[in-house]
């Protein structure tokens, strides 16, 4: 059974770094045929993609975000690791993680998400 | 970047209806178009990828066509637990943009 858990911080305060960590289980992240996207959902809108990682050397990032996220993976913890620098209360949002298949290009399997609010 | 349109953005609809959402991307993408279906409170959940193929857990009253730059999720015949927020997506360029969605409400 595949699963995703995301875990971070539930509050943080504007200019700060958001870490997040994606653990999965039920697949394995030195499938090269298989990754984690970072997913982010502000209250009320629709879902807008930031970033995915197939291995260690193959990434992509949203365009308009880029310059602010840095993913990464640790396949012995089978952990996906995002950080989003500058915080700000637009990025107030519920983040999720997904596993990709690089063929489809598609998230099959999402986590729970975790709810991340911006304020002082 | 490749923008994505849904219409319309809310829908009532009946038990029973024969209801289609449509989506239609800003250049060809082909047949890289996802579907997901989100209820209140949980993640997406993928219903279709390729344009038209469908999930293995996904009901037959569900099916999607389209190719190029216009799209539709068709659901044959509404049932109740079709009522959700629906969204697509497009899977060829790596900024993978999501439609605005479309809330299937209760006529």
């Amino acid at each position: 059974q595949v699963t995703l858990k995301e875990s971070g911080p539930v509050l943080v305060k504007p200019t700060e770094t958001l870490t997040l960590t994606c653990t999965v289980s039920g697949f394995s992240l030195t499938n090269s045929r298989m990754g984690v996207s970072w997913i982010r959902q502000p209250p009320g809108k629709a879902p807008e993609w930031l970033a995915h990682i197939f291995s260690k050397d193959e990434k992509s990032y949203s365009i308009s975000l880029q310059s602010r996220l840095t993913i990464s993976m640790d396949t012995s913890k089978s952990q996906v690791v995002l950080t989003m620098t500058s915080m700000d209360a637009v990025d107030t949002a519920t983040y999720y993680c997904a596993r990709i298949h690089k063929g489809s290009m598609v998230e099959d399997s999402w986590g729970q998400g975790t709810r991340v609010t911006v304020s002082s | 970047d490749i923008q994505m349109t849904q219409s319309p953005s809310t829908l009532a609809a009946s038990v029973g209806d024969r209801v289609t959402i449509t989506c239609r991307a800003s250049q060809n993408i082909g047949t890289w178009l996802a579907w997901y279906q989100q209820k209140p409170g949980k993640a997406p959940k993928l219903v279709i990828h390729q344009a038209s193929t469908v999930e293995g857990w996904v009901p037959s009253r569900f099916s999607g066509s389209g190719s190029g730059t216009e799209f539709t999720l068709t659901i044959s015949s509404l049932q109740p637990d079709d009522f959700a927020t629906y969204y697509c997506q497009q899977c060829k360029s790596y900024s993978r943009a999501f439609g605005g969605g479309t809330k299937v409400e209760i006529k």
